[in-house]
């Protein structure tokens, strides 16, 4: 019973390198999202994906990709890391979207230099 | 204005006493509330789930919303160490698939 996984826990990277945060659960979950949390600002919606190969832009989707060719994973790139996107990153999905209740992930604690 | 706001705090108080964390929101469409609860270095889970104005209640748990205010609380009693927490309210937004989070109240019980 694995639910909703996240890969990896830690990263430290450099500016101007690419990162990828991977994001898999285990429930056929149609919804997937991506968040970043940051003191002060909460948690903040990147992307989402209704279902495979739907995704939509979120509320801070600067510098960031993503793709969802499965139903189970939805990775997250940042194409070329800055300072500023040092966060922490959380995975959640759900059944539905709107009201249906997201389940989340670890979390990804990402450190760029 | 942000659509949902929570006072951050941290906000510290001693075991055994009640809690009050509160939320206000600006759009009269929200019609489901939710409140997360999320341990350190732990992703946010849900604790409580609401629909319409009036009180829900879950243990030690009371979930208010006030519709015609626009506030939403969550009520604690007989709080625990354990209920240190950061707590988020939560609405989702009916116009699009997502949830809006308010930015978490940081929460310590002191033994």
């Amino acid at each position: 019973d694995a639910g909703i996984t996240q890969s990896p826990r830690y990263k430290i990277t450099e500016t101007g390198r690419q990162v990828t945060l991977m994001c898999h659960q285990t429930w056929s979950h149609s919804y997937m999202f991506w968040y970043r949390q940051d003191l002060g600002h909460g948690l903040r919606l990147i992307y989402y994906s209704a279902a495979a190969d739907i995704t939509d832009k979120g509320e801070v989707p600067d510098g960031y990709v993503v793709s969802r060719s499965k139903t189970e994973n939805f990775p997250l790139t940042l194409e070329s890391a800055t300072r500023s996107q040092t966060s922490v990153y959380f995975c959640a999905s759900s059944l539905r979207g709107d009201q249906e209740t997201q389940y989340f992930g670890p979390g990804t604690r990402l450190l760029v230099l | 204005q942000k659509e949902v706001e929570q006072d951050p705090g941290p906000l510290s108080v001693p075991e055994g006493a009640i809690v009050s964390l509160n939320c206000t929101y600006s759009n009269s469409a929200f019609q489901y509330f939710m409140w997360y609860r999320q341990y350190s270095r732990k992703g946010p889970e849900l604790l409580m789930y609401t629909y319409s104005s009036g009180n829900k209640e879950d243990g030690r748990f009371t979930a208010q919303v006030d519709k015609s205010s626009k506030y939403i609380s969550l009520f604690i009693r007989d709080s625990q160490p354990s209920d240190s927490a950061t707590y988020l309210c939560a609405i989702p937004d009916p116009s699009a698939s997502k949830i809006i989070f308010g930015s978490g109240t940081r929460l310590s019980i002191r033994p």
